[in-house]
């Protein structure tokens, strides 16, 4: 079994719509949690980052992290065609190496 | 732009050779860390250094080797290189961990 487990999708949606993107995982002593944008060929982008439990909001983005369930989220509102992308999510504990889901290819239909 | 830099954006070598990859942190940050990700694994952890210093090891093969010099710049050297070698190659890089990583925009390293 995998420490994070992501849905590889691939995800479809219209422009408008809310995202939704989840990571379970089995490490309970995980802290921090993020969520990457990755295009094709081209380096990851960081766009959210978490450290335990709670939401955190930036524009149109929301990362919620529920430790007791290991589940993280990551919800996207309003989606842009701009926005089709792979979506990874990634965790570490403290200073330790990041742990990457497989990646989620998400697709806005305009 | 995340302000991470790596030469060269794309290598095309021969099986049993060897490769050099190079990575410039952004500016300010200590710690530097390699990432292989290829179609089958995803974003796999290789190494991390923190000013100079080697401080993590992940899946990295003995064929492969890193360091970081004192201005802070890091090399991946490959050796021996084998056709399950090829694949996108990144540094990323942060102030100090646990911070966030900063990713480049990766090398893409063809072994035929």
């Amino acid at each position: 079994q995998k420490e994070v487990e992501q849905d590889p999708g691939p995800l479809s949606v219209p422009e408008g719509a809310i995202v939704s993107l989840n990571c379970t995982y089995s490490n309970s002593a995980f802290q921090y949690f993020m969520w990457y944008r990755q295009y094709s060929r081209k380096g990851p982008e960081l766009l959210m980052y978490t450290y335990s439990s709670g939401n955190k909001e930036d524009g149109r983005f929301t990362a919620q992290v529920d430790k007791s369930s290991k589940y993280i989220s990551l919800f996207i509102r309003d989606s842009q065609p701009s926005d089709s992308a792979t979506y990874l999510c990634a965790m570490s504990q403290g200073a330790q190496k990041l742990v990457f889901g497989q990646g989620t290819r998400l697709t806005i239909n305009p | 732009d995340s302000g991470v830099t790596q030469t060269p954006k794309h290598l095309i070598t021969a099986t049993g050779q060897r490769v050099t990859l190079r990575c410039s942190p952004r500016s300010g940050d200590l710690s530097v860390y390699w990432y292989q990700q290829s179609l089958d694994q995803g974003l796999q952890f290789l190494i991390q250094y923190y000013n100079g210093e080697e401080r993590a090891k992940g899946n990295i093969l003995e064929r492969f080797s890193a360091q970081q010099f004192p201005d802070l710049h890091s090399e991946l050297n490959l050796s021996s290189l084998e056709l399950g070698d090829s694949a996108l190659y990144f540094c990323a890089s942060s102030v100090s961990p646990p911070n966030e990583q900063f990713f480049g925009p990766g090398t893409r390293l063809t072994v035929l």
